[in-house]
């Protein structure tokens, strides 16, 4: 079935720091894929996606790029704000009427 | 623009007791979803629908029912609450028939059984 793989967290990293979160997956057929960012006592809310290989999604400073010969889709922001704190998630679906897969999302601490 | 709507925001509840989440959305979309999330656990699907008067299991279903009379609400149902479904639910939604359609979740319901 499918599955996505998040890193381990939580991370933690002052103020103008690169970011990398790292996502892979396995998927039958050939899926979106999509990072969602969950702010404290929130709903997940679309960060960015991408629907085909080599894709770029980008929104609010963050970038992923859809590479399917390594089946990843890893998160990058090149100096991250004590605003980024959130959690992180990762995620897949594999037709229009399919369901969406999630990993297990990661926490992001940006310290001033 | 509403979007996802969720009622109530905080719940408590006795062990044996009854309840129903509410879901509305005002989107015309087709697929209706309930997640909950714990921690170290992620997001775990419970029970989704594509359409009004249909609706399949996710994950975890057990101790959950659906029912889907409408494009607009997908309430779920706590028939006897256990202290194993202390958690965060949310409900999502997104068009169907369209490839890359992202979900919209609403803010969630924290519930506690005690």
């Amino acid at each position: 079935g499918d599955s996505v793989t998040q890193m381990e967290g939580p991370v933690t990293l002052s103020e103008e720091a690169f970011l990398t979160i790292n996502c892979t997956y396995t998927a039958t057929g050939y899926p979106s894929l999509f990072w969602y960012v969950q702010y404290p006592g929130e709903g997940l809310q679309l960060l960015l996606k991408a629907t085909k290989a080599d894709d770029k999604g980008s929104n609010k400073g963050f970038e992923a790029t859809y590479r399917k010969e390594t089946t990843s889709f890893h998160l990058e922001k090149g100096s991250v704000q004590v605003s980024d704190s959130a959690v992180y998630f990762c995620a897949l679906n594999t037709g229009a009427n399919s369901k969406l897969t999630f990993g297990k999302g990661i926490t992001l601490s940006v310290r001033p | 623009n509403a979007g996802v709507t969720q009622t109530p925001k905080f719940q408590v509840l006795k062990t044996g007791q009854s309840m129903t989440l509410q879901c509305a959305q005002d989107m015309n979309h087709e697929y209706m979803s309930w997640y909950r999330q714990d921690p170290g656990m992620g997001l775990r699907l419970i029970h989704y629908s594509v359409g009004a008067g249909i609706t399949d299991q996710g994950e975890v279903p057990n101790g959950y029912n659906v029912s889907r009379s409408t494009t607009e609400d997908f309430p779920l149902r706590l028939l006897s609450a256990a202290p194993s479904q202390t958690s965060v639910y949310f409900c999502a939604s997104r068009l169907t028939g369209e490839y890359g359609s992202p979900l919209h979740f609403g803010n969630g319901t924290r519930l506690t059984v005690t």
